[in-house]
């Protein structure tokens, strides 16, 4: 069971390169989401989609851009990196955004990225 | 402004004790609360769920207590075990489905 997958692991950028980070998940949920991690501040949402071809903002979108490709798929892109971007990135997927079931987000490794 | 707070960035308790992590939030439209647990180097994973009609949700060794009036949840396991050493985070549903996570909380349990 793969679940949710993203790439890459592992990245370090100078200042000023872009880049795109993959998702894709393969629990057919309609809901894929792009989070933040970093000391002291927890997981902040970036960006997410509540279904194929939409796409909202989160609570720190600047600076990011995503693409909802297909059902399965969820990029990030970083189109000019800035060391403030340092931090481990996860996507997450779930099957419906609203519902009774509470919402169960399942997430992704995670990616570690250096902007230096 | 932090709508989620989790104010203990570490707790540890020995082996077999009652470990006790705590929530406070300040929306009081968030209809669901969550709490993951986090190894290094691993994605967040979900532990348990408390919808905001209730005020209790067990699982096993993990309960989740909701006090709506203070705004407060917390997180109990009973017996604590060294596996359960991870970083927890408390997160409730906004409007919409979004999901906003608390700064979590580093549990540490020791033999």
């Amino acid at each position: 069971n793969a679940g949710v997958t993203q790439t890459p692991k592992f990245q370090v950028l100078k200042t000023g390169q872009s880049m795109t980070l993959q998702c894709a998940q393969d629990m057919n949920h309609n809901s894929m989401y792009w989070y933040r991690q970093d000391p002291g501040m927890g997981l902040r949402l970036i960006y997410y989609s509540a279904s194929e071809g939409t796409t909202d903002k989160g609570e720190v979108p600047n600076g990011y851009n995503v693409s909802r490709l297909n059902k399965r798929e969820f990029s990030l892109r970083l189109e000019s990196a800035a060391p403030s971007q340092t931090s481990v990135y996860f996507c997450a997927s779930s099957g419906q955004l609203s519902g009774l079931s509470g919402n169960t987000i399942y997430f992704g490794e995670g990616s570690w990225l250096t902007v230096v | 402004d932090q709508q989620v707070k989790q104010n203990s960035p570490s707790l540890s308790v020995q082996e077999g004790r009652i470990s006790i992590l705590n929530c406070d939030y300040t929306n009081s439209m968030f209809d669901y609360f969550l709490w993951y647990k986090k190894y290094p180097a691993e994605g967040p994973t979900f532990l348990i769920s408390i919808s905001s009609i209730k005020d209790k949700n067990e699982d096993g060794r993990f309960t989740v207590f909701l006090n709506k009036s203070a705004k407060h949840l917390s997180l109990h396991i009973v017996p604590s075990q060294p596996g359960d050493s991870a970083v927890y985070f408390c997160a409730a549903r906004a409007r919409g489905g979004k999901l906003i996570f608390g700064q979590g909380t580093e549990l540490s349990v020791k033999p």
